[in-house]
């Protein structure tokens, strides 16, 4: 079975600044996707940003931009020019496409973006 | 693309009745459909996997006979929670697949009194 940890229950950055978010996955499969879900104070699950784990290169999404370690098992989180409006909790989840598409998710991480 | 919407929003419900939850994807067909509980500040926790045209698969623990999943067509799928007590209580999302993508729906908020 799959798991992820999340180490960091909450984080806050100032405005404009960078953050990361740290996330850990313990897997025996081979081919896999990573994703980071960010949840606002709505409770809307919104996708961030998705990695397969055959592709070497990190995925990024404007501000967005993951650190992927294939090795360590690792799938960070950056967020560049922090917004106010990415004050929410960000899921980090797994996804074995031969285990029927579930995810499992992370713990999560609050962050709060302070002005 | 890729949009679930989820009905009621929030729902109040005396304790002992049964109240329907239908998610549905708007835009794309899911064959299959993931039924969540959250609670607050907690993670999303899976309680069944909602296939069209077959029977939901529980995880361990869900009572199948109290959280009951139908997924009739390829953009719906209901969970309706059966003879309803406080401790039902809580957050549930549903989340559609789309080329190896899950989508959210904006969840539903069920008290129970």
């Amino acid at each position: 079975a799959q798991t992820v940890t999340q180490s960091q229950p909450e984080m806050s950055v100032q405005e404009a600044e960078t953050v990361t978010l740290s996330c850990t996955y313990d897997t025996s499969e081979n081919n896999y996707y990573l994703f980071w879900y960010k949840q606002p104070p709505s409770r809307q699950m919104i996708l961030v940003i998705r990695q397969e784990a055959y592709k070497q290169q990190n995925a990024t999404e404007n501000r967005f931009s993951v650190n992927f370690q294939k090795a360590a098992k690792s799938f960070s989180l950056k967020i560049s020019d922090s917004q106010l409006g990415d004050t929410a909790m960000y899921f980090c989840a797994f996804m074995n496409p031969g285990g029927g598409n579930k995810l499992t998710f992370g713990t999560g991480t609050q962050l709060k973006v302070e002005l | 693309g890729a949009v679930v919407s989820q009905h009621p929003s929030w729902v109040i419900c005396k304790s002992g009745t049964s109240v329907k939850i239908e998610c549905r994807s708007l835009d794309f067909q899911a064959t299959t459909m993931f039924w969540y509980r959250q609670f607050p500040k907690q993670s999303l926790m899976l309680m069944a996997t909602s296939n069209e045209g077959s029977k939901a698969t529980y995880e361990q623990g869900v009572e199948k006979d109290k959280f009951l999943i139908n997924h009739a067509s390829l953009t719906l799928s209901t969970l309706t929670v059966t003879s309803a007590h406080p401790e039902d209580s809580s957050f549930y999302i549903c989340g559609s697949v789309n080329s190896y993508e899950q989508y959210f729906g904006p969840g539903t908020r069920l008290t129970v009194t």
